[in-house]
């Protein structure tokens, strides 16, 4: 069964820092790996779609790389605004089955 | 652009009560998910359904039924409320079985 760790589980960083939030999967076989955001009391949005093909995916200041043989993936965020203070979770599809699972969350928060 | 739509936002019940949730989405998506969301147990699906016509266990099914009767539906039932219930209900949709999946912003439901 595909387990999906999400470490730290909360990070507090002064604005304008760099940071990567860490995911790893137990299982190798995955199809894709998806991060998202969720914001207190709210649904999740969707950040980055990396395929099992993938090392990397871009989007702004986002940046989510993928090594699928040592079961990780990485969530870098450049300089950091207190905007981006969040939830922010992993998922994976893994080659079998129709169901994302999800990690736990790092939520960030982003003092000014 | 809706995209995925939850109705209602915040319901509360009594134990033994029976409600529908509704799960809207514009993007002809043909796969869509009921997930659920408690503190320490992250996402877990409860259903799925790949198409028209179609549902399929998850996770944690027990307790709850589904059914798509049109594409752009998905309504989750819960027959016979129980306090263990009480969660944040999640509806996602995705194009294909590997492509990008949208979420709605949640229903919150407390069983009394």
């Amino acid at each position: 069964k595909q387990e999906v760790t999400q470490i730290p589980a909360a990070l507090s960083v002064p604005e304008g820092e760099n940071l990567v939030l860490n995911c790893s999967f137990t299982d190798s076989a995955i199809y894709n790996l998806q991060w998202f955001r969720q914001d207190p009391g709210k649904g999740l949005t969707s950040l980055l779609l990396i395929q099992s093909s993938q090392r990397e995916q871009t989007s702004g200041r986002l940046n989510a790389s993928l090594d699928k043989s040592s079961g990780r993936s990485t969530l870098y965020i450049a300089a950091s605004q207190p905007g981006d203070s969040a939830t922010y979770l992993c998922a994976v599809k893994n080659n079998a089955g129709n169901m994302l699972t999800f990690g736990g969350g790092t939520r960030l928060m982003v003092k000014p | 652009n809706a995209g995925v739509t939850q109705t209602p936002k915040f319901r509360v019940l009594k134990t033994g009560q029976s409600m529908t949730l509704l799960c809207a989405q514009d993007m002809n998506h043909e796969y869509m998910y009921w997930y659920r969301q408690d503190p320490g147990m992250g996402l877990r699906l409860i259903h799925y359904s790949v198409g028209e016509g179609t549902t399929a266990k998850g996770e944690v099914p027990d307790g709850y039924n589904v059914s798509r009767l049109k594409k752009q539906n998905f309504l989750l039932g819960l027959e016979s409320a129980a306090p263990s219930q009480t969660s944040v209900y999640f509806c996602a949709s995705s194009y294909s079985i590997g492509a990008e999946a949208f979420f709605g912003q949640g229903t919150r439901l407390t069983v009394v």
